[in-house]
């Protein structure tokens, strides 16, 4: 059984720019959810996709968008970086919208 | 005031101590309840799942819910060095889907 992956691990990035960040689901899985972990701080929810919609959405501006793809991989779209995006961003997976949810070990985005 | 509530620690036992970590939370709405074990660098890895009250064992480690009092727990019995890592309590609604709310972790140290 295949885990969460996700790529880059790294990504240094300049204000104003737009960035993708990708992320393979758990074997089995077919939803996925993007989290923004700031340091020192727990994972805070950005959306959730499940059948390549769409299916749930926390307090994020609309510049963070999403794609899921038939095969259940994921990207994570940010444009227009500010400062404030720098952080941890966490993909996890699971089966039908329902926890528990497994996570990969995120990107490391840094905005300069 | 943060829908759960997770002192940040850190908290410094030594090896073969009992670690009890805990979480407060206000939303009575929720059902799901995890423990995450996050290291430096690394995704939270899922340790304990329940659904609604009680107790679940797993090896050293016993999670408890008390949604009469909002309080859940974690107990990890004989403490090693390994277990070293920030612990994460994270909860969702039903029907929430993969929108987990998290407390901002407990940093625990296992001394040898």
């Amino acid at each position: 059984e295949t885990g969460v992956t996700q790529s880059p691990t790294h990504l240094i990035k300049t204000r104003g720019q737009q960035v993708t960040l990708r992320c393979s689901s758990q074997s089995g899985h077919n939803t996925v959810s993007w989290y923004q972990q700031a340091l020192g701080q727990g994972p805070q929810f950005i959306f959730q996709y499940y059948r390549e919609e769409e299916n749930g959405r926390g307090n994020f501006p609309p510049r963070f968008s999403g794609l899921q793809f038939p095969n259940y991989s994921s990207e994570l779209n940010v444009n227009a970086l500010e400062l404030d995006d720098s952080a941890l961003y966490l993909c996890a997976s699971s089966s039908d919208r329902a926890p528990p949810l497994h996570f990969g070990n995120g990107t490391r985005l840094t905005v300069t | 005031q943060k829908e759960v509530e997770q002192d940040p620690g850190p908290l410094s036992v030594p090896e073969g101590a009992i670690v009890s970590l805990n979480c407060t939370y206000s939303n009575s709405a929720f059902q799901y309840f995890m423990w995450y074990r996050q290291y430096s660098r690394k995704g939270p890895e899922l340790l304990m799942y329940t659904y609604s009250s009680g107790n679940k064992e797993d090896g050293r480690f016993t999670a408890q819910v008390d949604k009469s009092s909002k309080y859940i727990s974690l107990f990890i019995r004989d403490s090693q060095p390994s277990d070293s890592a920030t612990y994460l309590c994270a909860m969702s609604r039903n029907n929430a889907g993969n929108m987990l709310t998290f407390g901002g972790g407990t940093r625990l140290m296992v001394k040898p």
